[in-house]
């Protein structure tokens, strides 16, 4: 199951824009986490979305939200963006009660 | 809170001799851990999960609760097995929030 895709593949924004990221899950994968992976770093966990509510949360500020769609897609939106923003943005979806989670190709943002 | 400690940056082995990735975790009840494999290009993958005790290509990894470690062996590298590694925790049922290590590139020299 390699199903999880992301848009754009690559993305350039200025300090203080706002930016949404999309990701479409596999068809029977209720719940969607976002994860922000740094130069060098592992990917820390933002949010994860289950039946389109937000239910688990890393430590990122409230800037960082999101929204899941019954059809499986979901988005990551970042406000006000900081230079340490700049990272690959990952999301990954899994089915109910599996701990498998899928990875997508990852969007990579850059804040100049 | 949970963290997990991947203390190489970079592992060089030679083809055909063993490989071992270290991966220590500290949380204090009972977590679930995992190797994901990330090849140049391709997106990450989980390679394997402590609970299922299996082996997938060659690798396997004990969860040691005593010494908290989850290390990866290989008894004999592969040149395919040239990737960025990274462990993850699950801290138990009810959470699905990944807590991975910072990597580990391995680099199999022909």
């Amino acid at each position: 199951e390699t199903g999880v895709t992301q848009s754009p593949t690559h993305l350039i924004k200025t300090r203080g824009q706002q930016v949404t990221l999309r990701c479409s899950s596999q068809s029977g994968h209720n719940t969607v986490s976002w994860y922000q992976q740094a130069l060098g770093q592992g990917p820390q966990f933002i949010f994860q979305y289950y039946r389109e509510e937000e239910n688990g949360r890393g430590n990122f500020p409230p800037r960082f939200s999101g929204l899941q769609f019954p059809n499986y897609s979901s988005e990551l939106n970042v406000n006000a963006l900081e230079l340490d923003d700049s990272a690959l943005y990952l999301c990954a979806s899994r089915r109910d009660s599996y701990n498998e989670q899928f990875f997508g190709p990852g969007t990579r943002l850059t804040v100049l | 809170a949970q963290r997990v400690t991947q203390p190489e940056k970079l592992l060089s082995v030679f083809k055909g001799a063993p490989v071992e990735l270290k991966c220590n975790y500290s949380y204090s009840g009972s977590p679930e851990l995992f190797w994901y494999v990330q090849y140049s290009r391709q997106r990450l993958q989980l390679l394997l999960r402590h609970i299922s005790r299996e082996s997938i290509k060659g690798f396997t990894a004990d969860l040691n609760k005593g010494e908290t470690s989850f290390h990866l062996k290989k008894p004999f590298a592969q040149e395919e097995d040239s990737a960025m590694y990274y462990c993850a925790l699950l801290p138990g049922a009810g959470s699905y929030q990944l807590t991975f290590g910072k990597g580990t590139k391995l680099s199999v020299i022909p």
